[in-house]
């Protein structure tokens, strides 16, 4: 049972232009949750997708990013007009059941934004 | 909003010593998780310890919980090299999903 899998696992984007982040969960796992975490810090919540719905968003930003997860295929974390800030690791996990509190994370996709 | 708070920020200690680190919080807690994060890599579970549960060990580990000070310890015992990792605690309250983790203790073992 293969774990969860991010790809990229390193990205590079110019500022303005757009970083699409996958997450394909582990078998028979329905939840998925975005974490972002810069330099020498902790990782902070950014959102938690069950399949075809965003159940918390509380922790994305306002502008420019948005989360799904299709029915079919992986979860897609999106970036539009990426700016400096931005770059951070961006780690994925997920969990077989609501309330199930043991997650499992992804190797996480590294974006640098130049 | 509720964060938890790790100490020491570095613990650097010799193979064979014990480790230990120290986590805090602010609000009242469903559970509490410690992680383990190599350097550049994913975070890996460690062990997870619900609120009504005092103390639990695995391996080498073992995990306190005192909800009257809302503090959580972690003890490695005869630490070894492959130990040097940064340790994250991470908490869930009430009826959300998500984690709310420290900025973690960076371990270093010296061979």
């Amino acid at each position: 049972n293969a774990g969860v899998m991010q790809n990229p696992r390193h990205l590079v984007r110019r500022r303005g232009q757009e970083a699409r982040l996958r997450c394909s969960p582990m078998k028979g796992h329905s939840h998925v949750y975005w974490y972002r975490q810069l330099p020498e810090e902790g990782l902070k919540f950014m959102v938690y997708l069950q399949k075809e719905n965003i159940i918390d968003e509380s922790g994305m930003p306002k502008e420019r990013f948005s989360a799904e997860f299709p029915k079919e295929g992986p979860s897609i974390l999106r970036i539009q007009q990426v700016v400096r800030g931005d770059s951070a690791a961006y780690f994925c996990a997920s969990s077989p059941l609501q309330g199930s509190t043991e997650a499992f994370f992804g190797q996480g996709t590294r974006l640098t934004v130049v | 909003s509720q964060q938890g708070e790790e100490d020491p920020q570095a613990l650097s200690i010799q193979e064979g010593e014990n480790a230990t680190m120290n986590c805090s919080y602010k609000t009242s807690i469903n559970n509490l998780q410690w992680y383990r994060q190599n350097s550049g890599r994913g975070l890996v579970h460690l062990i997870l310890i619900r609120s009504n549960e005092r103390e639990k060990h695995s391996g080498r580990l073992r995990v306190t919980l005192d909800t009257s000070k809302k503090s959580s310890s972690l003890l490695i015992t005869a630490s070894r090299a492959a130990d040097t990792a940064s340790y994250f605690c991470a908490t869930s309250q009430g009826g959300s999903e998500k984690l709310v983790f420290g900025k973690g203790t960076k371990l270093t073992v010296n061979p």
